[in-house]
């Protein structure tokens, strides 16, 4: 069964720095992986997801993330941390119901908290 | 457009009571899934719905059904409450089922907050 693990529950940056969100996954198939940002009192927003070519993703808001089959990783960058930035960050997989549809697999989030 | 709708936002209920929440998809998506976030976890997923037909269930007792209107709409209802009900449940809309495309992007709605007293 397709697991995620998003080590490290929060993380705090300074503004300008570089943020990174780690993200590990169990899949026994090809992975679809997708990264997902909740502000406070708010919905899950898609920042991006992976399927299949460029192992390079690029995002919304300038973040990015990085597909690595050998290490089972899907980390989540951004050059430079902004203070709107401050939200919780969701890594999911994708994976089947059983009946042939879609459901999503996440992990249990990190905080991101930017200190001026 | 508008996006995904849920309603109410924040409701309260007493241990043993019965909810229903609402949820109205973009339009176009034929497609709802349900979820539930516990504070301090991430999504769990409770059902899937798509062209009214139960496309998936997640790990919930039968305390928790669901239904799709033909206008694409859903409900998720949930009996005898109990306090471990508390958490913020979540819409997702998407154009398909994500039958055998499993990248198929889901749009989440705002959630609605249950609290279980």
């Amino acid at each position: 069964a397709q697991s995620v693990t998003q080590l490290g529950s929060h993380v705090s940056v300074s503004e300008g720095a570089l943020v990174l969100l780690r993200c590990n996954y169990s899949s026994s198939v090809p992975p679809y992986l997708f990264w997902y940002v909740q502000y406070p009192n708010q919905g899950l927003q898609l920042l991006l997801k992976y399927t299949t070519g460029a192992t390079l993703v690029k995002g919304i808001n300038g973040f990015e993330a990085e597909f690595k089959k050998s290490e089972t990783s899907f980390h989540l960058t951004k050059p430079s941390a902004h203070m709107s930035d401050a939200a919780e960050y969701f890594c999911a997989v994708s994976t089947t119901t059983g009946k042939g549809a879609q459901k999503l697999v996440f992990g249990q989030g990190t905080r991101l908290t930017i200190n001026p | 457009d508008a996006g995904v709708t849920q309603s109410p936002t924040h409701l309260i209920k007493t241990r043993g009571q019965h909810v229903t929440l609402r949820c109205s998809p973009i339009s176009g998506h034929k497609s709802v899934s349900w979820y539930q976030q516990v504070l301090g976890q991430g999504p769990q997923f409770i059902f899937q719905y798509y062209e009214k037909e139960e496309r998936g269930r997640g790990n919930f007792p039968d305390r928790f059904s669901a239904r799709q209107f033909p206008n694409y709409s859903s409900e998720l209802n949930v009996n005898a409450l109990l306090l471990g009900d508390s958490a913020l449940y979540l819409c997702a809309s998407s154009q398909t089922s994500g039958a055998h495309v499993y990248w198929n992007e889901q749009f989440f709605g705002p959630g609605t907050r249950l609290t279980v007293l």
